[in-house]
């Protein structure tokens, strides 16, 4: 089945110490992207990756780093959490970036659709 | 940087009436304008997309129109279900030589009410 899976899907941690949200995905896509999701803000862009070692950041990459050393893997690292990064964080990923033009295996609307993890709901206190 | 702006952030409808909810963007750049849509609890879902090159696209009950010029663009659900009922974001993506960015509105609860 084609998904994207993230883990843990819940976490209770304290500030400072550490931790690493895991992103999987098993459709070969290029695209991968983290989000966090805050009342009233929407969703909103951490960083992205366009392909293997290609990394670069959204629109509130401070606190957070990632890396994408194989295809299939995307993972979140927030080295010292803190209350403010408490929120909903889910990976999606893509066969094509969203602005690209895309002569790949997809076009269209395959080619840019977003799927999204399940989420993962993190408590830094 | 780009900025995604969205309208209204929570609308009530009536079952079988018209929903429209309006979003702008900053950047001219923007050339890919996906709307998705979260159920409560659940993960978002693309319903329907429009490239730059389109000023209109439909699919079924939902149509999605596009203004460049007034760099606007707007989601419109016919007909309205109560499995209409979610949250939905419009996003614009701003890519240049080096970058692609996804950025989202910050969302519309829409309820239709039996």
């Amino acid at each position: 089945e084609a998904q994207v899976t993230q883990n843990p899907r819940y976490l209770i941690t304290v500030t400072g110490k550490k931790l690493t949200v895991t992103c999987s995905q098993n459709m070969n896509h290029e695209y991968m992207s983290w989000y966090r999701q805050d009342p009233g803000l929407g969703l909103r862009q951490i960083y992205y990756s366009m392909n293997v070692e290609v990394t670069d950041k959204g629109d509130v990459p401070e606190g957070y780093k990632v890396s994408r050393k194989e295809k299939r893997n995307f993972p979140l690292i927030l080295e010292s959490p803190s209350p403010n990064q408490t929120s909903l964080y889910f990976c999606a990923s893509s066969f094509r970036g969203q602005g690209r033009p895309s002569p790949s295996q997809a076009s269209g609307r395959a080619a840019y659709e977003q799927y999204f993890g399940p989420g993962t709901r993190l408590t830094v206190t | 940087g780009e900025n995604v702006e969205q309208h209204p952030s929570t609308l009530s409808v009536q079952e079988g009436d018209s929903a429209v909810i309006k979003c702008t963007y900053s950047d001219s750049a923007s050339n890919y304008f996906p709307w998705y849509k979260q159920e409560l609890g659940k993960r978002p879902q693309l319903i329907i997309d429009i490239r730059s090159n389109v000023g209109e696209k439909k699919d079924q009950r939902i149509a999605v129109t596009l203004n460049k010029t007034a760099k606007h663009f707007s989601l419109h659900i016919t007909e309205t279900q109560p499995e209409d009922s979610a949250v939905y974001f419009c996003a614009a993506s701003l890519r240049t030589r080096n970058t692609d960015k996804l950025i989202f509105g910050t969302g519309t609860r829409l309820q239709v009410f039996p």
